[in-house]
């Protein structure tokens, strides 16, 4: 157990839906990335939030959005869902805002769109 | 913009024969690498990672990576690999935006180990 959450593990949706995932960071740390797995693409960063602030974006499409709440936990929400967007989605957390120390990555979510 | 390449798509070695993992970065400036490993259905986890001085890192479960910035390289090598090994493995460069953008990561590497 890496000590970050992410619920569901699992999420099969329809195209066009809207789904949340949920990220609960490891305590402590106040930063939280997401980040897409597909086999096309690889691992591509997304987002990241600081306590509560984004402060940087990746290749993270207009119909994702995320935040992080005061209790630090953070959710991505994906709307208007392609299949296209079928991955694993990853967040990982640290403490200071930087990924150059390196962070802890929960397991994942498997989304699958039909 | 930064980039990593991980020649190899799949590896196979046998179990206690020994392991090399090619890894090659662009990067304008001394770069920040790392070597992360996932096994089947998990996150990833951090092996090693490398920001300055010693150009021979060492990290977890007896693996090793060695800087070359002749050869704009960070290889990951085990001296003797175990079937428990065997998993995908990723290099990536560090971030560029003071660190507050994310990895860039390569492809990934997928390691079988024989019998």
């Amino acid at each position: 157990d890496s000590g970050v959450t992410q619920t569901p593990k699992h999420l099969i949706t329809a195209t066009g839906q809207r789904v949340t995932l949920r990220c609960s960071p490891r305590s402590g740390d106040l930063s939280v990335y997401w980040y897409q797995q597909s086999l096309d693409q690889g691992l591509q960063f997304l987002i990241h939030y600081y306590n509560g602030e984004e402060r940087a974006k990746g290749n993270i499409l207009e119909r994702f959005s995320a935040q992080q709440f005061p209790d630090l936990h953070s959710e991505l929400n994906l709307s208007s869902l392609e299949l296209g967007d079928s991955a694993l989605y990853f967040c990982a957390s640290s403490v200071a805002p930087n990924s150059n120390y390196g962070y802890t990555f929960g397991s994942g979510t498997r989304l699958t769109v039909v | 913009a930064q980039s990593v390449t991980q020649p190899d798509i799949h590896i196979t070695v046998s179990e206690g024969a020994s392991l090399e993992l090619r890894c090659n970065y662009s990067y304008g400036a001394t770069p920040y690498l790392f070597w992360y490993v996932q096994s089947p259905g998990q996150g990833l986890q951090l092996l090693l990672k490398y920001f300055s001085g010693d150009t021979l890192v060492q990290g977890i479960k007896g693996f090793e990576a060695e800087f070359k910035r002749s050869q704009s390289s960070f290889n990951l090598r085990k001296p003797s690999v175990h079937w428990s090994d065997a998993a995908e493995y990723f290099c990536a460069v560090g971030a560029s935006g003071g660190g507050a953008d994310g990895l860039t990561f390569g492809k990934g590497t997928h390691l079988i180990i024989q019998p």
